[in-house]
């Protein structure tokens, strides 16, 4: 299958820092990227998605001011979690599809980016 | 999108059958049934999707009765390995939105 890679898989900051989530599709065109976060032992939430060169379409309920998501190339977007807060530590996950490359449903995920936020 | 529901968790031993029956009584004629597989602190990763009757791949099957209410994922002699939270989806036929997942089976296999 197709190749998701997001950076960094971890990190650690401090409340009131902002920080910022790549993802990536490595070998294939992504048209559209698809954010999710999820809490321990639950399922994962659709936070946003992000169409290459448009802006994004958030969530209800997603503070589109909080969660910044800029998808400018065709093969990254970037989630930028601002004035980060102990409630927003979390696993962010990212997701790609991309015309003609995957059957219905079938969409590639990253590995994940765990934010502690202390 | 059609609400899918399938059991909070499951056991089993190494070298079983396993059987996950997802309901999804509420699909829609051009939703296909999708299951994703999901390791802790990792992404979810798509095992097997169809839309009736039987499709089986290299790792998994799955079984979808002619009324489409239900779906079966069968996971053929399961080692420790396939310890995982399973995900059963309704799909919109070329739709291209996020996907919406459920609460999913944990699967837990014992020695």
């Amino acid at each position: 299958g197709a190749v998701v890679s997001q950076h960094p898989s971890w990190v650690i900051c401090k409340s009131g820092t902002s920080v910022k989530i790549e993802c990536r599709s490595l070998d294939f065109q992504a048209t559209t990227m698809f954010w999710y976060r999820q809490f321990p032992k639950q399922s994962l939430m659709l936070m946003a998605t992000s169409n290459e060169g448009s802006k994004a379409t958030y969530e209800q309920g997603v503070e589109k001011d909080k969660f910044l998501i800029n998808h400018a190339s065709l093969t990254l977007s970037t989630l930028t979690v601002t004035s980060a807060h102990p409630e927003d530590s979390s696993f962010y996950i990212c997701s790609a599809s991309g015309i003609g490359r995957a059957r219905t449903g079938e969409l590639f995920f990253g590995e994940g980016s765990r934010l502690t936020v202390l | 999108l059609a609400k899918t529901t399938q059991p909070i968790s499951m056991d089993s031993y190494e070298g079983q059958e396993v059987n996950i029956t997802c309901s999804h009584n509420n699909i829609a004629t051009n939703d296909y049934i999708t299951w994703y597989q999901q390791f802790p602190s990792q992404g979810p990763r798509f095992i097997i999707q169809g839309y009736k009757t039987k499709v089986t791949n290299e790792v998994a099957s799955l079984f979808i009765p002619a009324d489409r209410k239900s779906s079966t994922l069968s996971l053929p002699r399961v080692s420790l390995s396939d310890t995982a939270v399973y995900y059963c989806l309704s799909v919109e036929g070329g739709g291209a939105d996020g996907l919406t997942f459920g609460k999913g089976t944990h699967l837990i296999i014992q020695p």
